[in-house]
């Protein structure tokens, strides 16, 4: 079973550009979620995506980040436009019910807005 | 709020040490607590859980326990190796869903 694949693996960008994170999940998992991890600090949760629909979009920063999954399978993040402290680590992952409770985790998207 | 507390880093350890990484958590309900691991060039491995009080997560000989009185979930290993050499992070879930991260433990073993 292949697990959590994200791409690109690595984004240098400038400030005020927009870049697309994209997250394939495992297949046959409804819960997908986005994570990140800036300068060092803990993991944040950013959202949560039950097939297509958001669940939780609590952990959003603001409104320069827009996540969607169409059709209930991959997803993509978009930055618009980026700003510095966007740099980080974008991690994915999903589970299949949440009685599961184990989230299966990317390798992540490593961002760094110049 | 919902946090989770975890020791500062980094651990440095010989081979064979002994190791402990301490993790506190504060939650409302009664949470599920996870130990997530990053290698070198990784992505986070679900290392261990546990999603009861007194439960004990085990995997690759490393150990933690649910500890309700003392709001504690700490990470163990008898003997580390090289190999073991990563971030840690203990991470807690609660009813809604979302994991709650500390911010990793670097741990470097030294042969």
């Amino acid at each position: 079973e292949a697990g959590v694949t994200q791409f690109p693996s690595h984004s240098v960008i400038e400030k005020g550009q927009t870049v697309t994170l994209r997250c394939d999940p495992i297949s046959g998992h409804d819960n997908l979620y986005w994570y990140r991890r800036v300068m060092g600090k803990e993991i944040k949760f950013l959202l949560h995506f039950v097939k297509e629909s958001k669940q939780d979009e609590s952990g959003m920063p603001n409104n320069r980040f827009l996540a969607e999954r169409t059709g209930g399978t991959y997803s993509t993040l978009k930055v618009q436009p980026a700003e510095l402290e966007d740099s980080g680590v974008y991690f994915c992952a999903s589970s299949r019910d949440r009685s599961q409770e184990t989230q299966y985790f990317g390798p992540g998207t490593r961002l760094l807005v110049l | 709020g919902n946090s989770v507390t975890q020791m500062e880093g980094p651990v440095t350890l010989s081979e064979e040490a002994f190791l402990t990484i301490n993790c506190t958590y504060t939650a409302t309900g009664y949470p599920s607590l996870f130990w997530y691991v990053q290698y070198p060039g990784e992505g986070l491995q679900l290392l261990l859980k546990a999603t009861k009080a007194d439960d004990k997560g085990s995997n690759k000989g490393f150990e933690a326990t649910y500890r309700k009185e003392t709001t504690s979930f700490h990470l163990e290993k008898g003997s580390v190796q090289v190999s073991d050499s990563a971030v840690y992070f203990c991470a807690l879930r609660t009813y809604t869903d979302k994991l709650i991260f500390g911010t990793g433990t670097r741990l470097q073993v030294f042969p």
